[in-house]
């Protein structure tokens, strides 16, 4: 079965930096999907990144604040950008192993000071 | 009124306990229905695939789904202190459409 395997696994940030995290995925697939987990909250979809076209972005997310990169069929990128406090949170790469089985990795813990 | 409602818990019961588990939603147009298992500093894992009405069971856990009300279950038997974790609820339109979480509720199986 498919393994996700996501970098880095935690960071701490300073206050209007970047990082971007990285998502490999140990066999093609065709769409894979970026959540955002804020403490007590619900997994919000981010956007949808397909192989060769640009990333659709939920509401209330832009690509500005989170540029997506998806340069072949096993990996993706997500950055975020000009963080602040507020970006504190658990990011979690996914994709549809089978049909209906969306299966994530194990995400990245970002804290921003 | 958020698409999905999930009460956050925590809940806390003793071994062997059973226990439920419980979504509301909004949304007449969901179709499929979903209950991940999330431990501490891990990802989510599928516990539960419903599709439509009914009821579906797999070892100790089983999955309800009443549309009409719009309500989804899952309960827990025998529950075991390695069954302490966020169990979240989600669900979708289609398969493969975008999925709708609940908050997670935390459940503490004490022994």
């Amino acid at each position: 079965s498919a393994v996700i395997s996501q970098k880095p696994s935690r960071d701490i940030c300073q206050r209007g930096t970047s990082l971007t995290i990285q998502c490999q995925v140990d066999s093609q697939v065709t769409m894979m999907f970026w959540y955002r987990q804020q403490p007590g909250q619900s997994l919000t979809l981010i956007a949808t990144a397909n192989q060769g076209s640009e990333a659709t972005y939920e509401s209330g997310f832009v690509i500005d604040k989170f540029p997506i990169s998806r340069p072949n069929l096993t990996f993706s990128t997500l950055t975020v950008s000009n963080m602040s406090p507020e970006d504190s949170s658990i990011y979690l790469c996914s994709f549809y192993r089978v049909a209906g089985e969306l299966f994530f990795g194990e995400g990245s813990r970002l804290t921003v000071l | 009124q958020k698409e999905v409602e999930q009460d956050p818990g925590p809940l806390s019961v003793p071994e062997g306990a059973i226990v439920s588990l419980n979504c509301t939603y909004s949304n007449s147009a969901f179709q499929y229905f979903m209950w991940y298992r999330q431990y501490s500093r891990k990802g989510p894992e599928l516990l539960m695939y419903t599709y439509s009405s009914g009821n579906k069971e797999d070892g100790r856990f089983t999955a309800q789904v009443d549309k009409s009300s719009k309500y989804i279950s899952l309960f827990i038997r025998d529950s075991q202190p390695s069954d302490s974790a966020t169990y979240l609820c989600a669900m979708s339109e289609g398969s493969g459409n975008k999925l709708v979480f609940g908050a997670g509720t935390i459940l503490r199986v004490k022994s």
